[in-house]
């Protein structure tokens, strides 16, 4: 399996421009996850779909982000006008889980787009 | 507020020894814990989850134990080795989602 797969890698865009992140989850995951890492705020859960279908959104920072999961194999992250403070490392993460229940399992993390808003 | 505290200095310890790093959490109650491995320009790598009812989890030279009453968890690397440097980050487990520490830096020195 090629792991979760994230693009573009590296994101260079002025402030005001649009910007979409991709990812692609593991085949058979269910649970899609999106976090936003900074040196000052760490590791922050954005986002969180279970079968496609956004769970907890409370993490999204300003209407300005959108996120959506069209299918069971791509999630886009929107951020439209994009500002300087949105510059980070944003990772994509997948994990399985049954029944609807708690993420005991393990989150399987794609390698992140590094976001940089000029 | 929920707050999970991480040394953020980074731990300097020699090729052999063991490093014990530690995650303290307030005003939360997780029904499990989990620890990632971090490297530098990558996304973080799952190691060990521990339940709330599990005083130690063990998986090779690493050990997690966690203590509810104290509320704190700590990870121990055994034997220590350069390639063990890196950034390890504990996330504490709700319903449905994670919340993580900022991270320890551990450096390995030969």
């Amino acid at each position: 399996d090629a792991g979760v797969i994230q693009s573009p890698r590296h994101e260079v865009t002025e402030m005001g421009q649009e910007v979409t992140l991709r990812c692609k989850p593991i085949s058979g995951h269910n649970s899609l996850f999106w976090y936003r890492q900074t040196m000052m705020r760490g590791l922050e859960l954005l986002i969180y779909f279970n079968n496609n279908v956004p769970i907890d959104d409370s993490g999204m920072p300003e209407d300005r982000f959108s996120a959506k999961m069209p299918n069971a194999s791509f999630s886009t992250l929107k951020i439209q006008p994009s500002e300087p403070r949105d510059s980070a490392v944003y990772f994509c993460a997948s994990s399985l889980t049954s029944g609807g229940a708690s993420t005991y399992n393990e989150q399987f993390f794609g390698p992140g787009t590094r976001l940089t808003v000029l | 507020s929920q707050k999970i505290e991480q040394n953020s200095e980074a731990l300097n310890i020699q090729e052999g020894k063991t490093a014990t790093l530690t995650c303290n959490y307030t005003n939360y109650s997780p029904a499990y814990l989990q620890w990632y491995r971090q490297d530098p320009g990558r996304g973080p790598v799952f190691l060990l989850l521990i339940r709330e009812n599990e005083k130690e989890k063990r998986k090779e030279r690493l050990k997690v134990t966690f203590d509810t009453t104290l509320k704190q968890s700590l990870f121990h690397i055994t034997a220590s080795q350069p390639a063990d440097s890196a950034t390890y980050l504990c996330a504490l487990g709700g319903y449905s989602t994670l919340t993580f520490g900022k991270g320890t830096m551990l450096l390995v020195s030969p």
